[in-house]
């Protein structure tokens, strides 16, 4: 079974300029998250989508920062204008609906999308 | 909010050594769960513990839920160069919403091993 895709694998471009990272997660998985990852913060949050709506944007760095999720295998998160600390790798990640009260599901991340903004 | 922190940040070992990695978090977790990071690729989740105490083996990782469900720890016994990587402990936000809690992550501990 194909596994969580993003695209692209990389993205190098100069600070001002519009960037769209996508996602396609894994078919049937009903939550979907963006995570940004640096060495100074680690694993980040961004937003999590659970059945296509935004359940949670508080990790949202900024208003340059928007997420959206039109249907079910497929979700972009872009950054308007970029920054060069914006530089990071972005990770998508999906994970199948419902743990239970005490369990979550596990989550399953994408290639990942190393940003770099000059 | 909600923390998680992990240590060390960093190990390195000898292949044969053992590695234990802590974590830790300020509130108590309904479940804790655990990923493997190597380098260059993305995290890959290795298990979930739910109990109070609990404990579960994967070959030569041994992980663990404390008693109060605040901390836990993974332990590989023999190191062996496949195990480099990042492992990463993680929570769930009881606060989050949605039929999944959404998880924070520890920084990490990323583990070296010299053949």
């Amino acid at each position: 079974d194909a596994g969580v895709i993003q695209s692209p694998r990389h993205e190098v471009t100069e600070m001002g300029q519009e960037v769209t990272l996508r996602c396609k997660p894994i078919s049937g998985h009903n939550s979907l998250f963006w995570y940004r990852q640096t060495m100074m913060r680690g694993l980040e949050l961004l937003i999590y989508f659970n059945n296509n709506v935004p359940i949670d944007d508080s990790g949202m760095p900024e208003d340059r920062f928007s997420a959206k999720m039109p249907n079910a295998s497929f979700s972009t998160l872009k950054i308007q204008p970029s920054e060069p600390r914006d530089s990071a790798v972005y990770f998508c990640a999906s994970s199948p609906q419902f743990g239970t009260d005490h369990s979550n599901q596990p989550q399953h991340f994408g290639d990942g999308t190393r940003l770099s903004i000059l | 909010g909600q923390q998680v922190m992990q240590i060390p940040q960093y190990q390195h070992v000898q292949e044969g050594e053992d590695f234990t990695t802590y974590c830790n978090s300020s509130t108590t977790l309904s479940n804790i769960q655990w990923y493997k990071q190597r380098p260059g690729g993305h995290p890959v989740f290795l298990i979930q513990l739910v109990k109070s105490g609990e404990v579960k083996k994967q070959k030569r990782l041994t992980f663990q839920f404390g008693e109060a469900k605040k901390n836990s720890s993974l332990h590989i016994t023999a190191t062996q160069t496949t195990d480099v990587g990042t492992y990463f402990c993680a929570g769930p936000n009881p606060r989050s919403g949605g039929s999944n809690y959404k998880l924070t992550f520890g920084k990490g501990t990323l583990l070296t091993v010299n053949p």
